[in-house]
């Protein structure tokens, strides 16, 4: 059973980097039949995808937080990682990390339980 | 970028009874690369129905989705106690995935 894990700081202060990382255990991350994503929800608010990445290192961002996040792969760890920068309250939220079968499903199929990450002085 | 508006925002209703949710796209979601999560209070989404139409491992019949193009539905028939829930619709047919603002599924 493929399992996801987030694990990084639960506070950031404003203007730093938020650093987090998921490892994957139960499979390899460097199958080619997924992409790894992170997403985000704030308190009481929906889903935003943050962005993926193959296990080739190519990467994919959404354009609201392009100029800030970089997400990048371990793979001799199983793990992949996101680091946004240059946080403000506004990216305080719980962050996912999530899996897509990019070969039939195209959806995330797999989660990590989330880790809340609060930005604050 | 493609807008999901989830319809209604809040459905009321009664352990039995069927549930009807909808979904609906700015433009074409490409291939129908359309899903559907349940939400539970402090839990990750869970997969329901991928494809437009397809269930997750594991999902009881009881969900089903339809739809294509712009227009995505997901019925739950005979609702349970365990389907009250948040539900999110999210299309991967174009970048930037993006997911729809919601649906609360509510005991009345």
């Amino acid at each position: 059973q493929v399992q996801l894990h987030e694990s990084g700081p639960g506070l950031v202060k404003p203007s730093q980097t938020l650093s987090l990382t998921c490892t994957v255990s139960g499979g390899s991350i460097s199958s080619g039949s997924y992409s790894w994503s992170w997403i985000r929800q704030p308190a009481g608010k929906g889903l935003e995808w943050i962005g993926h990445i193959y296990t080739s290192g190519n990467t994919n961002y959404n354009p609201s937080l392009k100029s800030r996040v970089t997400i990048s792969v371990d793979t001799s760890k199983n793990q992949f990682s996101l680091k946004l920068s240059s946080v403000t309250a506004a990216d305080t939220a719980v962050y996912y990390c999530a899996r897509t079968d990019i070969v039939g499903v195209w959806a995330f199929d797999y989660w990590g339980q989330g880790t809340l990450v609060t930005v604050s002085s | 970028e493609i807008v999901l508006t989830q319809s209604p925002g809040t459905l009321s209703l009664s352990p039995g009874e069927r549930a009807t949710l909808s979904c609906r796209a700015s433009q074409s979601v490409s291939n129908n690369y359309l899903a559907w999560y349940q939400q539970k209070p402090g839990q990750a989404p869970s997969l329901l129905i991928y494809g437009a139409s397809s269930r997750a491992t594991g999902i009881p019949d009881r969900f089903s989705g339809s739809g294509s193009g712009t227009d995505f539905t997901l019925t739950i028939n005979r609702l349970e106690p365990e389907d009250f829930a948040v539900y999110y619709c999210q299309q991967y047919g174009s970048s930037p995935v993006t997911f729809g603002q919601g649906t609360k599924v509510e005991i009345k």
